[in-house]
């Protein structure tokens, strides 16, 4: 595997549901980040991590909770999501928090019923 | 960081030059002007960035005016795989060093 990959592509999921998403990064970078891209809008920031240790959190509901148990895995934990949850959510990854460029998976496509 | 302009969207004959323009009429001198692109339901791609000078690579150039307000980027050669939306984005060099996507430019390449 190459770059940085996103599992799994599709996910539908209830409301009461508990889910995870994972992002995987093999290029040895420092930073990993998670956006979301809802239909029609810019991607959105909601996380980042360097060096495992969050930096930033954009106003994220907390039904949302980030995982960096170390510099090459992030996951996104997911419970008791609302039906505007339903979006792309993209992972990505920088060689370090400065102004370096970002390297993004392919996303997840989440949908909440 | 600086807000950045485009427009909302272009057409580019296939084998022709894509030229896409982004005012950032409020960048700071510590600013960089990036490009990147998304095609359709994919994870944005990186394509180039610069500070002052022109930049080339294998997949674009950025040409940025003296002033730095504004910068094109250009496909020289566009191909149907080229039909994405473009994005320009202004970051600094401290602080979050988030990147705030807008709205792009939706390239579209015509046969």
């Amino acid at each position: 595997e190459t770059g940085v990959t996103q599992t799994p592509r599709h996910l539908v999921m209830g409301m009461t549901n508990k889910k995870s998403l994972k992002c995987e990064q093999h290029l040895g970078h420092n930073a990993m980040y998670w956006y979301k891209q809802s239909a029609k809008k810019p991607l959105e920031l909601m996380f980042v991590y360097s060096l495992e240790e969050r930096v930033e959190n954009n106003s994220v509901p907390s039904r949302f909770s980030p995982e960096c148990p170390n510099s090459s895995h992030l996951f996104l934990h997911l419970h008791t999501l609302q039906p505007e949850d339903s979006a792309l959510y993209l992972c990505a990854s920088s060689l370090d928090r400065g102004p370096y460029e970002q390297y993004f998976g392919p996303g997840t496509r989440l949908t909440v019923t | 960081d600086a807000k950045t302009t485009q427009p909302p969207s272009m057409d580019c004959a296939e084998g022709r030059a894509a030229n896409l323009p982004c005012n950032h009429s409020t960048i700071s001198g510590n600013e960089y002007v990036y490009w990147y692109r998304q095609i359709h339901s994919q994870g944005p791609q990186y394509i180039i960035h610069g500070l002052k000078n022109n930049e080339t690579n294998e997949m674009a150039s950025l040409i940025i005016t003296e002033d730095r307000k504004s910068s094109t980027l250009i496909l020289p050669h566009a191909t149907l795989r080229d039909t994405a939306v473009y994005y320009c984005i202004v970051r600094g060099t401290s602080g979050t060093y988030k990147y705030i996507f807008g709205t792009g430019t939706r390239l579209k390449v015509l046969a």
